[in-house]
């Protein structure tokens, strides 16, 4: 089974307009951290948002937040107010449990195209 | 500035000519990790360190090889580079817990052509 799930595979979006990005992930381990990154064409990762299992509420950073829904294993990226630099690849990842090997498992992408 | 740095950004080599890749931090974090990236496949582990010599394999490990020297860096080996091997590479540390991005810095990436 996908442990991070992303079902999205491309998505156009009109300029000033809210998107969301889905994605599920599946893991046993109580403890967990979620990741969002955005990947512009330019190649690099550029981290966005993160959210601890343990954390009671929705992370935010500016214009992003995640919705974070524990219970459906759900952890949507929300993007307000899109603008035209906003596409590009959008990645959710997870780190699962508190010691040994801090591996990233990814999802395989979202591609986010805004729309002038 | 608190970074990760990868060299080459960009690299064409021939089957089977050794080459490396190096990465380096500064923020003296424990853990580092190599990751390829191909289309429709997301990024995958290949290698990891917890520490300076302790290694162990990733997800995808086959045709690689690491060294972990010194805390600040982790060269990527390719013994014997074939075409297979193109693909996107990212260095990447952490210490877990540290600051609001859950610990981990990428490098810029290394795109990486075997012809």
């Amino acid at each position: 089974a996908q442990k991070i799930t992303q079902t999205q595979p491309g998505m156009f979006v009109q300029e000033k307009e809210a998107v969301t990005l889905d994605c599920t992930y599946d893991t046993s381990d109580p403890s967990y951290g979620l990741f969002w990154y955005k990947q512009p064409s330019s190649g690099e990762m550029i981290f966005l948002i993160y959210q601890g299992s343990y954390d009671q509420q929705n992370a935010t950073e500016g214009r992003y937040s995640l919705n974070f829904q524990k219970a459906r294993k759900s952890a949507n990226l929300v993007i307000s107010a899109s603008q035209l630099g906003d596409s590009a690849m959008y990645f959710c990842a997870m780190r699962e449990g508190d010691f040994g090997n801090e591996k990233l498992t990814f999802g395989t992408g979202t591609r986010l195209t805004i729309i002038p | 500035e608190a970074q990760v740095t990868q060299n080459p950004r960009y690299l064409i080599t021939v089957t089977g000519k050794k080459l490396t890749v190096t990465c380096s931090q500064n923020m003296n974090h424990e853990y580092m990790s190599w990751y390829r990236q191909d289309p429709g496949l997301g990024l995958r582990q290949i290698y990891y360190s917890m520490n300076v010599e302790v290694t162990d394999k990733g997800d995808v490990p086959e045709g690689y090889k690491v060294s972990r020297k010194e805390k600040r860096n982790f060269p990527l080996i390719l013994e014997s580079p074939s075409p297979n091997q193109t693909s996107l590479y990212f260095c990447a540390s952490s210490s877990r817990g540290t600051g609001g991005s859950g610990g981990y810095t990428f490098g810029s990436g290394t795109r990486l052509t075997v012809v």
